[in-house]
């Protein structure tokens, strides 16, 4: 299995900030990186998916980068609503993991 | 609009079964995969398993093989999902989502999700 290791943990910030959380895979996945946010109490939504694409809907304050083992998902100018869990997932393979998730604060 | 309704809130006992339904609405149910998702308190996102269009192929996780069965029934657009000789760390929210693929393909991505049931194993 694929294993995701997902940095930081957890993760501080003010309204206005940027941010960059990264995701290393255990082996090369390409661009098989998918970015969810979930809410406390809701399901995890679609952000990012084929490591840079942006899903329907979502902000372009949102966007994502890397290829092969390392990847990351920057959030610029952090508005109220943005303060969630973010986690990664590679979709190269099944079992379709993911990482551990940051949980993003309000400072 | 695609929308996926999940069961209820179950209580089960260790070594009892639970069944978990999703219903699709809004999308041609029978061309996407159907993945389950489970996070436990607190913790992370676990996938636990995915069935094909059709119903006729399904593929689990290696740590839920033996304890985990999931069938689909296209008459009704529903997915459920099965997870035997239950145990108080299978207490969780159980999500089902559907995969971004259609037809032949999965992609592994999770467009659309159920709201979740809370499934608590406590004697």
């Amino acid at each position: 299995d694929i294993q995701m290791t997902q940095s930081p943990s957890s993760l501080s910030a003010s309204v206005g900030d940027s941010v960059t959380i990264t995701c290393r895979t255990s082996q090369n996945i390409y661009k098989y990186l998918n970015w969810y946010q979930q809410k406390p109490g809701k399901a995890p939504k679609l952000l990012i998916y084929g490591a840079s694409n942006l899903e329907s809907g979502v902000s372009s304050r949102f966007s994502g980068s890397g290829s092969g083992t390392e990847f990351t998902l920057t959030i610029t100018s952090l508005q109220p609503d943005d303060f969630a869990t973010y986690y990664c997932q590679q979709s190269y393979s099944a079992p379709a993991g993911f990482g551990r998730g940051t949980n993003l604060e309000i400072k | 609009q695609v929308q996926l309704v999940q069961s209820g809130a179950e209580v089960k006992k260790p070594g009892a079964s639970v069944r978990v339904s999703c219903e699709a609405s809004g999308s041609t149910f029978s061309d996407y995969y159907i993945h389950w998702v489970r996070q436990a308190p607190g913790q992370g996102l676990e996938w636990m398993g995915i069935i094909n269009p059709t119903g006729n192929s399904t593929y689990y996780a290696q740590k839920f093989q033996g304890r985990l069965v999931v069938t689909r029934d296209t008459s009704t657009r529903t997915v459920y999902m099965t997870l035997s000789t239950l145990r108080s760390d299978d207490t969780a929210v159980y999500f089902c989502a559907r995969d971004r693929g259609r037809g032949s393909e999965s992609y592994l991505i999770f467009d659309y999700w159920g709201q979740g049931t809370l499934v608590t194993v406590s004697s």
